[in-house]
């Protein structure tokens, strides 16, 4: 079945350090999307790429860097000048045209050491 | 700047109907769609509705009026499963960038 993978399911990050949150599909989509939620919020969007080698900064991207090397993987990192990093990361694709909605990962949970 | 508006949260009882209500204001609009997501899961899509009007799937209809930048998703015949957040979404004048609202928490009840 095709669908998009994020890994790990829980991260925890030290003071100072950079993490990579992995994002994989296999949906042939071109589009992919970074979003962050915090508790009792909505989804705030990070990055976003819509084709292969490109991609553009979202509403809260300080902080935080992407690549889109390949059309299946859109990672994530998270650097150590994203201060206050604890939340629920959630990876999406979609189509890239049209009206077709997105489809996400189960997420990534990153919190604190 | 965009912004969207539902409620919080809403507590129904199980059989009834419940209406969430999504206000927009974005730059360019090309159609709202909501999503349902579980505690700790992964949103999923629920309906979408690009042109005026009532769109209806299963026990779910979701409805549009452009004009009053407003939407709504209705629920009946409500299902314990039904509880979760759901979140109302624009796609943007980004045709690839879309905005979601804060979500709205239905807590159905035996």
């Amino acid at each position: 079945d095709g669908g998009i993978t994020q890994s790990p399911k829980y991260l925890f990050r030290k003071e100072g350090q950079n993490v990579t949150l992995s994002c994989e599909q296999n949906l042939n989509h071109d589009a992919m999307y970074w979003y962050r939620q915090d508790p009792g919020q909505g989804l705030r969007l990070i990055y976003y790429s819509q084709i292969v080698n490109d991609f553009q900064k979202g509403d809260i991207a300080e902080g935080y860097s992407v690549s889109r090397e390949k059309k299946e993987s859109f990672p994530l990192t998270v650097t150590s000048a994203q201060k206050n990093p604890t939340a629920f990361y959630l990876c999406a694709s979609n189509v890239g045209e049209g009206n077709q909605p997105q489809h996400f990962g189960d997420g990534t949970r990153l919190s604190i050491l | 700047g965009q912004s969207l508006e539902q409620p919080s949260e809403v507590t129904a009882v199980e059989g009834a109907i419940v209406q969430i209500n999504c206000t927009y204001q974005t730059s360019g609009f090309y159609g709202l769609s909501w999503y349902q997501q579980h505690d700790g899961g992964a949103p999923t899509f629920l309906s979408y509705n690009g042109l005026d009007g009532l769109e209806e799937t299963g026990r779910f209809s979701s409805f549009l009026s452009r004009s009053d930048s407003y939407g709504y998703l209705l629920l009946q015949e409500l299902q314990m499963k039904d509880s979760a957040s759901y979140f109302c979404a624009v796609r943007g004048n980004n045709f690839n960038k879309f905005y979601f609202g804060s979500g709205t928490k239905l807590n159905v009840k035996p």
